[in-house]
């Protein structure tokens, strides 16, 4: 089983659509959890950190569920600009104390006019 | 406030050839990661360091090496080098290991013919 697995992608969505990505992890003992956006040939942004109350930030909200080891992003009134690779990143917070980060392949997502 | 930034922003390389890359960490981040992204994959961890020493690694061979300066800023050092060595490499900066969330340089990519 892979460490992050992300929904195989791409998911091409009108413009104003709802989406949801999901992604689960095999490290129950991971810490902290994060979405980042990547576009084309681009570094990788931190979207958001995703907590296990849940968050919101404008369209986008983040769920955490450790009991099931899931992770979700949810895009309301998709935009153009929303066209990217969102990676679904945890940190795995080894017993080493070593902060590395392991993303998943991530899904690429076209909002279309 | 200066961000990540990496030089050289393109590499071009031959099979057995040494490369070093170069990594300027964000003011105030005293932590440095390093990434490799294969194309159509996610990034994946090569080390980090903390305060001048490695401070974990993940799953590179030894021909992987890597310095921190007291200034924070860091070398990436790939000796012997592969096809496959051909990716986008990524720094990342963060403060103390990076248990809040990472801001990645904009990547150096590197060739190898």
């Amino acid at each position: 089983r892979k460490e992050v697995e992300q929904d195989p992608g791409p998911f091409n969505v009108p413009e104003g659509a709802t989406v949801a990505f999901n992604c689960t992890y095999s490290n129950s003992a991971s810490q902290s959890f994060f979405w980042y956006r990547q576009d084309c040939r681009k570094e990788p942004k931190l979207l958001m950190s995703v907590y296990s109350s849940g968050n919101e930030d404008g369209r986008f909200t983040a769920q955490l569920n450790r009991a099931s080891q899931y992770i979700s992003l949810l895009i309301r009134d998709s935009k153009l600009s929303d066209s990217a690779t969102y990676l679904c990143v945890v940190n795995p917070h080894s017993g080493a104390g070593s902060y590395q980060l392991t993303f998943g392949k991530g899904t690429k997502l076209s909002v279309i006019p | 406030e200066t961000g990540v930034t990496q030089s050289p922003t393109h590499l071009i390389k031959t099979r057995g050839q040494q490369v070093t890359l170069r990594c300027s960490s964000q003011s105030g981040h005293n932590t440095v990661s390093w990434y490799q992204q294969a194309l159509g994959q996610g990034p994946q961890f090569i080390f980090q360091y903390y305060r001048e020493e490695e401070n974990g690694r993940g799953n590179f061979p030894p021909r992987f090496s890597g310095l921190q300066f007291p200034n924070y800023s860091s070398e990436l050092n790939v000796n012997a080098l592969e096809l496959d060595d051909s990716a986008l490499y990524l720094c990342a900066s963060s403060l103390a290991g990076g248990g809040y969330g990472y801001t990645f340089g904009s990547g150096t990519r590197l060739t190898v013919v």
